[in-house]
């Protein structure tokens, strides 16, 4: 239980086109999604919170019109980076939070994350 | 979120036990640690989580301290497969948003 997939696991685009990257909670559904980013040799860095039918809320430094994230449904959050530049090359990771049955709190689970190439 | 400090590495033999440790002087009393582990290029594992007691389950122990100050993972018998970077998270109680620190990578030699 409590599988997360992305799509598409790798993706390459021109400078200045947009790409979407989606997240799904397989198995449970989740009122709230993570989007990370991760850089080489670096840890991951918390990018927003997503959260079901309502806005996501962005950490600090990071451009909410550049990173527009979605939560239509309990099952799928996206992330488009729009007008992408080399920049915004990068590993994307999402993680989706459920609770176990002996859990006792909530526990994130992660996709398997998307590279992103900017040419 | 209460800071961690772990060793940026450690090796151990495969077949031994792993023991990774994690210190969280700073947690505060409803706050839990989470145990990650990170395989290159893909996303982090769930690996274990407790809030004051001990807790198994079949990937590995985690052994909180009293004081809850520290913590250690402890892998019972390390693979090759086990090599990876670990990460210790204690997020802020109710927010369960996760600031990943450096981690400890885990070199399981032959």
């Amino acid at each position: 239980g409590a599988v997360v997939s992305q799509h598409p696991s790798r993706v390459i685009c021109k400078s200045g086109t947009s790409v979407k990257i989606e997240c799904r909670s397989l198995d449970f559904q989740a009122t709230t999604m993570f989007w990370y980013r991760q850089f080489p040799k670096q840890s991951l860095m918390l990018m927003a919170t997503s959260n079901e039918g309502s806005k996501a809320t962005y950490e600090q430094g990071v451009e909410k019109d550049k990173f527009l994230i979605n939560h239509a449904s309990l099952t799928l959050s996206t992330l488009t980076v729009t007008s992408a530049h080399p920049e915004d090359s990068s590993f994307y990771i999402c993680s989706a939070e459920a609770r176990l049955a002996s859990g006792g709190t909530d526990t994130q689970y992660f996709g398997p994350g998307t590279r992103l190439t900017v040419l | 979120d209460a800071k961690t400090t772990q060793p940026p590495s450690m090796d151990c033999a495969e077949g031994r036990a792993a023991n990774l440790p994690c210190n969280h002087s700073t947690i505060s009393g409803n706050e839990y640690v989470y145990w990650y582990r990170q395989i290159h290029s893909q996303g982090p594992q769930y690996i274990i989580h407790g809030l004051k007691n001990n807790e198994t389950n079949e990937m590995a122990s985690l052994i909180i301290t009293e004081d809850r100050k520290s913590s250690t993972l402890i892998l019972p018998h390390a693979t090759l497969r086990d090599t990876a970077v670990y990460y210790c998270i204690v997020p802020r109680y109710n927010f369960n948003k996760f600031y990943f620190g450096s981690g400890t990578k885990l070199n399981v030699k032959p």
